[in-house]
C-alpha cells in the first residue's frame, strides 16, 4: 500500500482566484493521478501525472485551468486556476502500487475546495 | 467509454445484516477494485480481484470477479455501524491499465 498526504486537507476561495493543492507520497512511485469528486458524485479522473513529463488530461479537463506539476517520484501538485463555484469538489490524488494487471490505486485524503 | 454501473444506489439495514452490492458493464474488465470512501476521506480499497471466477475474503467482506468479466459483486456479512459509507467499484479502462472508472457508488447506511 502507500500513505498519502494531501496538504491543504480543505479551503474556502473566492472566485477568480488559484489554489495549489500539493500530494506527498511516502514512496516512490511511477504514477500519480488527479481524481475530481463533486458532491455526491462519483470520481473523475482529471489527469495523469508521470514524473519528468506533460501530464495527460482526460477528455474535458486542460492544462490551462489544471495545471499539474511532477518534481519528483514522491510529490505532486495541481491548481485549479481562475476558480468559479463550479469547481468546488474534493480533489484526490492517488499513486498506482504494482505492474500490470496487477496495479492497485491507493488514494489521498482529498482537499474539499469550496468556491465562494 | 467504458461504463460501470452500481447498485444498488443506497441501502439501508439493520446492524447485523448481511449486504450485497453489484457492479455491472458492458465492456469486459481484468481488475476489478473494491473501496469504500468515509465521509470527508478518500476512498480506501478493500479487496482487489485479478482473475474471472475469483473469490476473494477480507474479513466479512467478500467480492467475486464474475465469470463473463463484466460484473463483479460485494458482500458484507454481519453488518456493524462502522460499515457506514459509499462502497464504489472501479476497474482499469480500455487500452490502459493504470487510468480507473468508477461506478456511481452504493451509499450504506446501517441502523444500529
Amino acid at each position: 500500500s502507500a500513505v498519502i498526504s494531501q496538504k491543504p486537507s480543505r479551503d474556502i476561495c473566492q472566485r477568480g482566484t488559484s489554489l495549489t493543492i500539493q500530494c506527498q507520497v511516502d514512496s516512490q512511485v511511477t504514477m500519480m493521478f488527479w481524481y475530481r469528486q463533486q458532491p455526491g458524485q462519483s470520481l473523475t479522473l482529471i489527469a495523469t501525472a508521470n514524473q519528468g513529463s506533460e501530464a495527460t488530461y482526460e477528455s474535458g479537463f486542460v492544462i490551462d485551468k489544471f495545471p499539474i506539476s511532477r518534481p519528483n517520484l514522491t510529490f505532486s501538485t495541481l491548481t485549479v486556476s481562475n476558480m468559479s463555484p463550479e469547481d468546488s469538489s474534493i480533489y484526490l490524488c492517488s499513486v498506482e502500487k504494482g505492474t500490470g494487471v496487477f496495479s492497485e490505486q491507493y488514494f489521498g485524503p482529498g482537499t474539499r475546495l469550496t468556491v465562494t | 467509454g467504458q461504463q460501470l454501473n452500481q447498485s444498488p444506489q443506497s441501502m439501508f439495514i439493520q446492524e447485523g445484516e448481511d449486504v450485497s452490492m453489484n457492479c455491472t458493464s458492458s465492456s469486459i474488465f481484468n481488475t476489478w477494485l473494491w473501496y469504500k470512501q468515509d465521509p470527508g476521506e478518500g476512498p480506501v480499497l478493500l479487496i482487489a480481484l485479478y482473475k474471472a471466477g475469483e473469490l476473494t475474503s477480507n474479513g466479512r467482506l467478500t467480492a467475486q470477479f464474475g465469470i463473463t468479466r463484466k460484473d463483479s459483486f460485494l458482500n458484507i456479512s454481519a453488518s456493524i455501524p462502522s460499515d457506514v459509507g459509499i462502497y464504489f467499484c472501479a476497474g482499469p479502462t480500455q487500452g490502459g491499465s493504470e487510468k480507473l472508472v468508477f461506478g456511481k457508488g452504493t451509499k450504506l447506511t446501517v441502523n444500529p
